[in-house]
Order: structure tokens, then sequence, then C-alpha cells
């Protein structure tokens, strides 16, 4: 099985930058993504890491540490509609599923 | 990319009823799966929509509240059975196999449930 950890909630400001966290336990990795997801709406594919290191995609990068089954999302520039959950989701060796985190709820203040 | 729809986009329902959702992509996948995500949670599978055979349901989750069907490799339908209103939720169509990794998986803009 797998647990995923990831804050409830965030708050930053406007043009700020904000890292949010994912940590995660599996039997077996083989891929950590990130989704965005807006009030009401579906969930929307942000990054996908199975290498340690940062992959960099404009505003957003993602980092992943294998050893420590850790992750990041790090938002640069923030604007006021960055403001939406951020999914963190693990893919298990074997499987096409995923199994996504409770989501971090970011809130962009002026 | 591919485009996802679902249809129902959203509905009203009464308790004992059942709904049919459909979900289709402009281009065919090797993965299609079914999720739901209830008011302010993340998302949970339901199963996994095999072409040609039955669905792979998750713990908690059986075929008599949720069939499936997979006829092709770019339609599926989860019926909702015998609702009640714990069945009010957002139902979610994803799929795999369009790139971007193999095991990354693209949503359908979702079915808004509502039971009463």
């Amino acid at each position: 099985g797998q647990n995923i950890d990831q804050p409830t909630e965030m708050t930053a400001t406007e043009g700020a930058i904000v890292q949010i966290n994912c940590t995660y336990q599996t039997s077996g990795f083989n891929g950590l993504f990130w989704y965005q997801q807006h009030a009401g709406e579906a969930p929307t594919f942000l990054s996908y890491n199975v290498l340690d290191g940062l992959e960099e995609k404009g505003r957003f990068s993602s980092f992943l540490s294998r050893s420590k089954g850790y992750s990041y999302l790090l938002l640069k520039e923030l604007q006021m509609k960055d403001s939406a959950s951020y999914l963190c989701a693990v893919n298990e060796a074997g499987s096409y599923q995923l199994t996504f985190g409770k989501g971090t709820k970011l809130s962009v203040i002026p | 990319s591919a485009v996802i729809s679902q249809k129902p986009s959203r509905d009203i329902c009464q308790r004992g009823t059942s709904l049919t959702i459909q979900c289709q992509v402009d281009s065919q996948v090797t993965m299609m799966f079914w999720y739901r995500q209830q008011p302010g949670q993340s998302l949970t599978l339901i199963a996994t929509a095999n072409q040609g055979s039955e669905a792979t349901y998750e713990s908690g989750f059986v075929i008599d509240k949720f069939p499936i069907s997979r006829p092709n490799l770019t339609f599926s339908t989860l019926t909702v059975s015998n609702m009640s209103p714990e069945d009010s939720s957002i139902y979610l169509c994803s799929v795999s196999g369009l790139g971007g990794g193999q095991e990354t998986q693209y949503f359908g803009p979702g079915t808004r449930l509502l039971v009463l």
C-alpha cells in the first residue's frame, strides 16, 4: 500500500515563491505526479518525476528524492490564479494506477 | 493532447434510482479509470475500466453498485446504482497512454451528482 502526506492548506502572497511538500511511503515506486485543481474543476497535469532531481517548467518546478520519499512543487512569481488545490500522486511499480494525496489548498493573497 | 468529455456534466437524482455517466476520448487510449471525489476530499479510485473484459474494482467498491463498461478504446460508462445521498459526489474519468509518461493520467471535466 501507499501513504502520501502533504499539508492541508497554505497561504502565500502574490509575486512570492511557495513550496508545497509531499512525502510518500510505497512498496514500489514508479513515478510521482503533481496536479492542479481549481475549485469545481477537474485536476490538470502539472509535472511528472521518476528520477531524482529538479524538473523545471516555466514558473513551476518539481523536485524528487526517491531515497527520502520526498517531493516538492515550487511555484514562483505567484499569481492570484494559482489559488487552487495541488495534488501529489504516486504510481506504484507494475501498475498504471495513481494514488492521490489529500491535496494542499493554496490561497494566494494580494 | 486528447479531448476527454463526460456526459452528463451534472445531475440531480432521486434516492433509489440509477445514473449512467459516459466518458468519451477523441483518440484511442490504453487505460481508462473512474474516480470519485467527495466534497472537500481528494480523488478515490473506484475501478479500472478494461477494454473487452470486466472492470477491476478497488477495495470498497463493487460491480453491483458501480457497473462499468468499456466496449472500445475510446469510450467507457460508469453507472451509479440504487443511489443514496452518500453517493453525492463528483465522478471523474481519466485516461493514460497519451504521453508525458505512460502512467500520466488526464482527467475529464467530471460529473457532479447530487442525490436527494
